[in-house]
C-alpha cells in the first residue's frame, strides 16, 4: 500500500476557477507535508510546505492539513493555463528520523483550459 | 546563485553495463538526496547524505546501487550490471540542513536497452 495517495487526474478546470487537489497519507506520525509542482520533463519545484493543522496561504495557493483525518489539500485560486502541471504531495517522516526523506504520492495532473 | 546540477542529462546504456550519475549540490548545502522517478509516478527516495556520510540508504533497491559523497559536496550514484527496470529519471536534491527545503536538480534520464 502506497503511503501517500493522490488521484492521478487529469483534473480539468476552466481558467479563473479554483482547482482543488487532495492527498491522503498512512503514516500517522508524519508531521511535515509539501506540495511540489512538476512541469512535463522538468524537476519538482516546491510550492508550499505545511506543518500544523489548518490552512496556510501563499498568494493564489492555500494548503490545508488535517492530521486527524490524515489528509492534505491544495487549492489553486484563479487558475491560469500556466498552472497546468503535475502536482506532487509529499510527506516527511517524524523524528527521530534523519533528514527529510520525502515520500511522494503519484501526483495529480492539472489541466487549466482557457 | 547556481542551483543543483546533474550530469549527464541523458544516459543510454546497454543491459549489464556500469553507469555513474553525478550531482553537484547548491554550494554550502550539507544535505543531499537521491530519488528515482519512473514515468507517471512520483519520485521515490533512494539515499540521503548528511555531509560525507550516508545517513539513510534504505531506499536503494539492491546491492547493484551505490552512492558516494567523499568530500561532502559532489555525489555520484553508481549502478552496476544495469537492468532494463533501472530505466528512470534520477533526481538529486540538496538542502541547507537535514530538515530544510529540498531543491531538485534537472535529473538524469537513464535508459537501459
Amino acid at each position: 500500500q502506497k503511503e501517500v495517495e493522490q488521484n492521478s487526474g487529469p483534473l480539468s478546470v476552466p481558467e479563473g476557477a479554483i482547482a482543488s487537489l487532495n492527498c491522503t497519507y498512512s503514516d500517522r506520525g508524519s508531521q511535515s507535508f509539501f506540495w511540489y509542482r512538476q512541469y512535463s520533463g522538468k524537476s519538482p519545484e516546491l510550492i508550499m510546505s505545511i506543518y500544523s493543522n489548518g490552512d496556510k496561504e501563499d498568494g493564489r495557493f492555500t494548503a490545508q492539513l488535517n492530521k486527524a483525518s490524515q489528509y492534505v489539500s491544495l487549492l489553486i485560486r484563479d487558475s491560469q493555463p500556466s498552472d497546468s502541471a503535475t502536482y506532487l504531495c509529499a510527506g516527511a517522516p517524524p523524528p527521530p528520523a534523519a533528514g527529510n526523506k520525502l515520500t511522494f504520492g503519484g501526483g495529480t495532473r492539472v489541466l487549466v483550459k482557457p | 546563485g547556481a542551483g543543483v546540477s546533474q550530469t549527464p542529462s541523458n544516459k543510454v546504456t546497454e543491459k549489464g553495463k556500469y553507469v555513474e550519475l553525478r550531482c553537484d549540490p547548491i554550494s554550502g548545502h550539507t544535505a543531499l538526496y537521491w530519488y528515482r522517478q519512473s514515468l507517471g509516478q512520483g519520485p521515490e527516495f533512494l539515499i540521503y547524505f548528511q555531509g560525507t556520510g550516508a545517513a539513510d540508504d534504505s531506499g536503494l533497491p539492491n546491492d547493484r546501487f551505490f552512492a558516494v559523497r567523499p568530500e561532502g559536496s559532489v555525489s555520484t550514484l553508481k549502478i552496476q550490471r544495469t537492468e532494463r527496470g533501472d530505466s528512470a529519471v534520477y533526481l538529486c536534491a540538496s538542502s541547507a540542513g537535514g530538515t530544510d527545503t529540498q531543491y531538485f536538480g534537472p535529473g538524469t534520464r537513464l535508459t537501459v536497452l
